[in-house]
């Protein structure tokens, strides 16, 4: 059975620092999704990684993946206000349904 | 449409009633997802159609719930003799099929149970 974890759950931060945020799963994949949620909001798909050393970036985020360590991470750089929210990596372990970690809370202090 | 749509955005309803969730897809999108969400915790899979047919329906918790997609497009989401533990967001998503271009989420359905 596939399992995601992220670390860590939580995560407070001062703005203008760099931090990164782990998610390691349990089987092979090679596809593999980072999302944001907002408090009371639905998901918001920020990367979709289909293949072992795909990197993407997207204003101050950046998401890799390693499929032979099982390893995907967010990285944030230079955070600001404006990025906090919870972070959710999902994988797909080959069977079209994907599984979601349980999330980062991430807040950004001004 | 545009986007996933979910209807409806906020239901209560009494402890042992049936309730059912709707979830308009976009279109074109063969695969589609409910997933249910709990306070603090990452989506939790309950279904998976491709077409017409659940391809996976392993996270279904019990035999108190059922999903439908008779045409291929919308899917409902039944909840029979519902209890308080059912209270979470009920999240529905689609994609193309292959799940290059990721999954599109619905902004869900909140079921309370009083």
């Amino acid at each position: 059975e596939l399992k995601v974890e992220q670390n860590p759950l939580f995560l407070s931060m001062q703005e203008g620092k760099n931090y990164t945020i782990y998610c390691n799963y349990s089987t092979t994949s090679d596809r593999l999704y980072w999302y944001r949620q907002d408090p009371g909001k639905s998901l918001e798909s920020l990367f979709v990684l289909l293949s072992n050393g795909a990197v993407k970036q997207e204003g101050r985020l950046m998401a890799s993946l390693d499929t032979k360590a099982r390893l995907s991470t967010l990285h944030i750089t230079a955070a600001v206000h404006d990025l906090s929210a919870t972070y959710f990596c999902a994988v797909d372990g080959g069977d079209d349904k994907i599984i979601f970690g349980k999330g980062t809370r991430l807040h950004i202090l001004p | 449409g545009a986007g996933v749509s979910q209807t409806p955005s906020n239901k209560v309803t009494e402890k042992g009633k049936y309730v059912e969730l709707r979830c308009d897809p976009i279109s074109g999108h063969t695969a589609l997802y409910w997933y249910r969400q709990s306070l603090g915790q990452g989506p939790e899979f309950l279904i998976y159609f491709q077409g017409t047919g659940a391809a996976d329906d392993s996270g279904l918790p019990n035999d108190r719930f059922f999903a439908v997609r008779p045409e291929g497009s919308v899917s409902t989401l039944k909840i029979q003799r519902t209890e308080r533990g059912d209270s979470a967001v009920y999240l529905c998503a689609s994609s193309s099929g292959a799940g290059n271009y990721g999954y599109t989420f619905g902004s869900g359905t909140r079921l309370t149970v009083v």
